[in-house]
């Protein structure tokens, strides 16, 4: 079973929807979490960290389920420049995962005029 | 602040051929992270050097290796390539929170 689970999309919206992403993680002794933004043949970005309590970034909000070992994001007011890869990263840290990060495959969002 | 430099940006290898990638973490960091993107998967973590010495690997075979030097630049070095190494190969810095914009290793 991988590590980090996301659905790939990809996601069709139109300018101004609201879009949600999910992704599961399968280590119930993960840490920390992450939304990273991949453009097309570019480096990964770190978008926002996911906190327990929930966080917000302008029309970002991420949201972390630790029971279910569940994070989501959502964007709202969906603008041209987030069409993207959205990747779920989650970090152990603990023996042998040390030092790495755990990345999902990412979801695809193409947001159109 | 520079931020994370990779070179060479393309590398167009032989089957078989040695492939050495170069990165540099931002000014004063000592930890290099290094990743693989294969077309159609995640990242997958490869190498974590901090302070000259490998401190994690991934579950990659031994022709995967590297190093890191005194200055904290760090190379990756891939022997005996094989056509499913053609990837884009991501150095990272701050544990990952920040990346080069990679070396995209095609081997024909």
């Amino acid at each position: 079973r991988k590590e980090v689970e996301q659905d790939p999309g990809p996601f069709n919206v139109p300018e101004g929807a609201t879009v949600a992403f999910n992704c599961t993680y399968s280590n119930s002794a993960s840490q920390s979490f992450f939304w990273y933004r991949q453009d097309c043949r570019k480096e990964p970005k770190l978008l926002m960290s996911v906190y327990s309590s929930g966080n917000e970034d302008g029309r970002f909000t991420a949201q972390l389920n630790r029971a279910s070992q569940y994070i989501s994001l959502l964007i709202r007011d969906s603008k041209l420049s987030d069409s993207a890869t959205y990747l779920c990263v989650v970090n152990v840290n603990r023996g042998s995962t040390l030092g790495r990060l755990y990345f999902g495959r990412g979801t695809q969002l193409t947001v159109w005029p | 602040e520079a931020g994370v430099t990779q070179s060479p940006t393309h590398l167009i290898k032989t089957r078989g051929q040695q492939a050495t990638l170069r990165c540099s973490p931002i000014s004063g960091h000592t930890s290099v992270y290094w990743y693989q993107q294969a077309l159609g998967l995640g990242l997958q973590f490869l190498l974590w050097y901090d302070e000259g010495e490998e401190r994690n690997r991934g579950n990659f075979p031994p022709r995967f290796s590297g190093r890191q030097f005194p200055n904290y630049s760090s190379e990756l070095n891939v022997n005996a390539l094989e056509l499913e190494d053609s990837a884009l190969y991501l150095c990272a810095s701050i544990y990952g929170y920040t990346f080069g914009s990679g070396t995209r290793l095609t081997v024909v």
